[in-house]
């Protein structure tokens, strides 16, 4: 089965420094991999899915960016951290049109 | 496009309680329907999945049944424990629904259970 590695597992950042968050997976190939963000006490927001390497999607318009350097990590980074930017962000990864998606343990960040 | 809504929360219990709750959805082909459960702190984490009509998904004493007339997933449990304690999210995979097949959640139910 998959393992999902995230790092770190907390951060907290000042206003205006850059992120980078790291995804890597194991026990799979050629995965579709997703960036979610979870606000405080709300669900789950879809920021980007890649299909393969160098593909990303971007769901929501915003100052975060996504890249997939190789087939299985994947990274969301942001050139300068808004106060909004502070939740809980969760990597998943899925194999396959009809395969079941599965989560890593999440990155929590906070930004002051 | 496709939507995914269960009851809102927080629903609070006491152990050995029934529990019920509410997973509706409206989706454009044959999608694939799932509960997720969030422990405090942590990721998410699959409980169970139908990926047809009248399928039943299990795990851990849970069961939910995918019923296509009602276009509902409820997940039920006969007897609730205090480490049930989460966030339940439900969830569709619609890969015809414009959504390239990937996860549609509803906003979450936060399950409290009292010993």
């Amino acid at each position: 089965s998959q393992t999902i590695h995230q790092w770190p597992a907390t951060l907290v950042q000042p206003v205006g420094s850059p992120l980078s968050l790291e995804c890597t997976v194991e026990g799979t190939s050629n995965p579709n991999l997703y960036w979610y963000r979870q606000a405080a006490g709300r669900g789950l927001q879809l920021l980007f899915y890649s299909v393969g390497i160098g593909q990303i999607s971007s769901e929501v318009p915003q100052n975060l960016s996504a890249s997939r350097p190789q087939d299985r990590q994947f990274i969301l980074s942001s050139k300068k951290l808004l106060l909004s930017d502070s939740g809980f962000y969760l990597c998943a990864s899925k194999q396959g049109v009809g395969g079941t998606q599965y989560f890593g343990p999440g990155t929590r960040l906070l930004v002051l | 496009g496709d939507s995914v809504t269960q009851m809102e929360g927080p629903v609070t219990l006491s152990e050995e309680a029934f529990l019920t709750i509410n997973c509706t959805y409206t989706a454009t082909g044959y999608p694939s329907l799932f509960w997720y459960v969030q422990y405090p702190g942590e990721g998410l984490q699959l409980l169970l999945k139908a990926t047809k009509a009248d399928d039943k998904g299990s795990n851990k004493g849970f069961e939910a049944t995918y019923r296509k007339e009602t276009t509902s997933f409820h997940l039920e449990k006969g007897s609730v424990q205090v480490s049930d304690s989460a966030v339940y999210f439900c969830a569709l995979s619609d890969y015809y629904g414009g959504s390239q097949g990937n996860l549609i959640f509803g906003k979450g139910t936060k399950l409290s259970v009292k010993p």
